[in-house]
């Protein structure tokens, strides 16, 4: 059972148009980390969410974590083809361990 | 450039054999955890090192272990390998514990015949 699910699992949209990716889990989080990945690379860090509630902007990406610190989305505005890639979320559990979703594969099609 | 190298990035092993894997941290930061990422899934916690000690462990067995040295560098040692350790193996490295912010490397892509 995967204790973050991520939705939706793949997305194929066409080039300046808006989608919003899914995290949710049954669990609390003290904080809630979104990443992108891409072919050969590892993780790289977009934003941490912390408040319940709190909401991020990252030029077209919006974070928001949910008010009970349980979920959190991420939302594209104009989505361009350069941001495809694997959008992962990851909560933070105690002071070590990051438990990551399976990912959200994004593709943009120009 | 996240400062964080890996090595090999890619490895072939046949099963029973033994693996390490090696990181290097960015420089200051003295904590390091380790992650097994399968085709298709998000990465899982395996370990974090913390001034050279064991600092926390994931859901894997004992042959999953590890070391870190004074220099930044680290290592993930596998013994026994197994068909389903197949995976994308990524070390991140961090100023402290609380892991903020971590930075990854582009993992080692292990292949077990």
């Amino acid at each position: 059972t995967q204790l973050l699910e991520q939705s939706p699992q793949f997305l194929s949209i066409q080039e300046g148009e808006n989608l919003t990716v899914y995290c949710n889990s049954s669990s609390v989080f003290s904080s809630l980390q979104w990443y992108r990945q891409e072919p050969g690379e590892g993780p790289v860090l977009l934003v941490t969410v912390v408040t319940g509630g709190e909401v991020k902007k990252l030029k077209r990406l919006t974070f928001q974590f949910g008010d009970a610190r349980k979920d959190s989305s991420l939302h594209i505005t104009a989505a361009q083809p350069g941001d495809t890639g694997l959008y992962l979320c990851a909560g933070r559990q105690g002071a070590q361990k990051l438990v990551f979703g399976q990912g959200t594969r994004l593709t943009i099609n120009p | 450039e996240t400062g964080v190298t890996q090595s090999p990035t890619h490895l072939i092993k046949t099963r029973g054999q033994q693996v390490t894997l090696r990181c290097s941290s960015q420089s200051g930061h003295n904590t390091v955890s380790w992650y097994q990422q399968a085709l298709g899934q998000g990465p899982q916690f395996i370990f974090q090192y913390y001034r050279e000690e064991e600092n926390g462990r994931g859901n894997f067995p004992p042959r999953f272990s590890g070391l870190q040295f004074p220099n930044y560098s680290s290592e993930l040692n596998v013994n026994a390998l197994e068909l389903d350790d197949s995976a994308l193996y990524l070390c991140a490295s961090s100023p402290d514990p609380s892991g903020q912010p971590q930075h990854f490397g582009d993992g080692t892509r292990l292949s077990i015949l």
